[in-house]
């Protein structure tokens, strides 16, 4: 059971938008920087979006993060099949002083 | 450019000890300004912080696996290791390092990961 919740799987067709959730709580998103990480099939995981809501250099701006209280979001539009892959949200939990992921969420484009 | 590359001895027999070591270049690991972190991933699942290391040798566990896991920092070499003593099958999986980056806590730079297997 991972500390931070995400839906299993989200899909939409190509060129379409998709929004995945990550619920935590005071001690961890409430208080901290989210970050999202992608991990293609076979490939180790990098990071899409730090501090919440920003970008790194070479990442498109198809790609967006939010956060709101205990709760963030990844948005992802003008989706392609190469988007296919498991998204990742992940930051620190000031009670327990761990690092702590959602369970992962799986992104189909149909 | 930071790169990170986990070495592992690919099979562990159950109740041995396993050991991954990951080495960092075009980075220093006595900078203040990151930890050193060890996740893992078993087959088909997600992602599990094990915990990380300090330029100051200060760590932090998962609890679910603080009794086992013993994390160290050899500045160095610029190399970071990973002991997980009394292993089952339940610790098969890819191993990755990640540099940690301590204001945002953001794994900004992985390793490729490295695959262990625990037999029995």
């Amino acid at each position: 059971q991972s500390v931070l919740t995400q839906p299993p799987s989200v899909s939409a067709a190509p060129g379409q938008k998709v929004i995945i959730s990550c619920s935590g709580s005071d001690s961890n998103i409430g208080n901290n920087y989210v970050s999202w990480y992608q991990q293609l099939p076979g490939k180790a995981p990098r990071y899409l979006i730090f501090d919440n809501n920003r970008r790194p250099s070479g990442i498109p701006d198809r790609f967006s993060g939010s956060k709101s209280g205990t709760s963030a979001t990844l948005g992802i539009t003008g989706l392609q099949t190469g988007d296919e892959a498991d998204y990742y949200c992940g930051t620190w939990d000031s009670s327990l002083n761990v690092g702590v992921f959602g369970g992962g969420t799986k992104l189909t484009v149909l | 450019q930071v790169q990170l590359q986990e070495s592992g001895p690919g099979l562990v027999k159950a109740s041995e000890t396993l050991s991954v070591t990951c080495i960092v270049s075009g980075a220093s690991t006595r900078s203040s300004s990151y930890y050193w972190d060890w996740i893992r991933q078993s087959p088909g699942k997600g992602l599990e912080w094990i915990g990380n290391v300090y330029y100051n040798g200060n760590t932090h566990y998962n609890p679910s696996l603080r009794s086992r896991v013993t994390l160290s920092l050899d500045t160095s070499k610029n190399l970071i290791s990973l002991k997980l003593n009394s292993v089952t099958a339940t610790d098969t999986g890819v191993y990755y390092c990640a540099r940690h980056e301590v204001w945002l806590h953001l794994l900004d730079s992985w390793g490729q990961g490295t695959l262990v297997t625990v037999s029995s």
